[in-house]
């Protein structure tokens, strides 16, 4: 029971490249968020949606879109990476069966 | 929005003894406040979570305290374990429809 699964699990950009981190969830549970994790750091929230078609700013959104086109995926976006950005993406389902996907290591050169 | 702060931000405890780790939040609405365990290099996993409507909760070494009047939360952890060495994270929601704002986390350390 995978729970959450996340693509891909390691990349690697140049500055100003864009690209899409995957994740789907085994169930059609309504919330999901995606967090950003830096290193010895803690969570802190991107984005999150509470149901398919809707999505909500968190803590760090800039220089990040999201999309919930249905209730099993949510996928995050860079549009422009940054070095800032490089850290470790983790997508969760919170709510009961609560569930973090394995991670996104990225790392912008 | 939702603030959640966390102490300590380290911890070293001696093996049998207790540790216990506390969280403030800022938004009295807040009602659900999971706390996770994160290994190095691995996912968070939740250890234990309590409602608002409920003032204590605990499973075999583990319990979480709410104080909702003072809005804190503790996490009390008894007769530690080597395999209690982790990364500590707090939480605090106000439900399912929003957002869930971790605390800065604690890292514990057993000493044997």
């Amino acid at each position: 029971n995978a729970g959450v699964t996340q693509t891909p699990k390691f990349q690697v950009l140049k500055t100003g490249q864009s690209m899409t981190l995957q994740c789907a969830q085994d169930m059609n549970h309504n919330s999901m968020y995606w967090y950003r994790q830096d290193p010895g750091m803690g969570l802190r929230l991107i984005y999150y949606s509470a149901s398919e078609g809707t999505t909500d700013k968190g803590e760090v959104p800039n220089g990040y879109n999201v999309s919930r086109l249905n209730k099993r995926e949510f996928s995050l976006r860079l549009e422009s990476a940054a070095p800032s950005q490089t850290s470790v993406y983790f997508c969760a389902r919170i709510f009961q069966p609560q569930h973090f996907g394995d991670g996104t290591r990225l790392s912008i050169l | 929005g939702e603030n959640v702060e966390q102490h300590p931000s380290t911890l070293s405890v001696q093996e049998g003894d207790s540790a216990v780790i506390k969280c403030t939040y800022s938004d009295s609405a807040s009602n659900y406040f999971p706390w996770y365990k994160q290994e190095l290099g691995k996912r968070p996993q939740l250890i234990i979570d309590i409602r608002s409507n409920v003032g204590e909760k605990k499973d075999q070494r583990i319990a979480v305290t709410l104080n909702k009047t003072a809005k804190h939360f503790s996490l009390h952890i008894t007769e530690t374990q080597p395999e209690d060495s982790a990364v500590y994270f707090c939480a605090a929601s106000k439900g399912s429809a929003s957002k869930i704002i971790f605390g800065s986390g604690t890292r514990l350390s057993i000493r044997p």
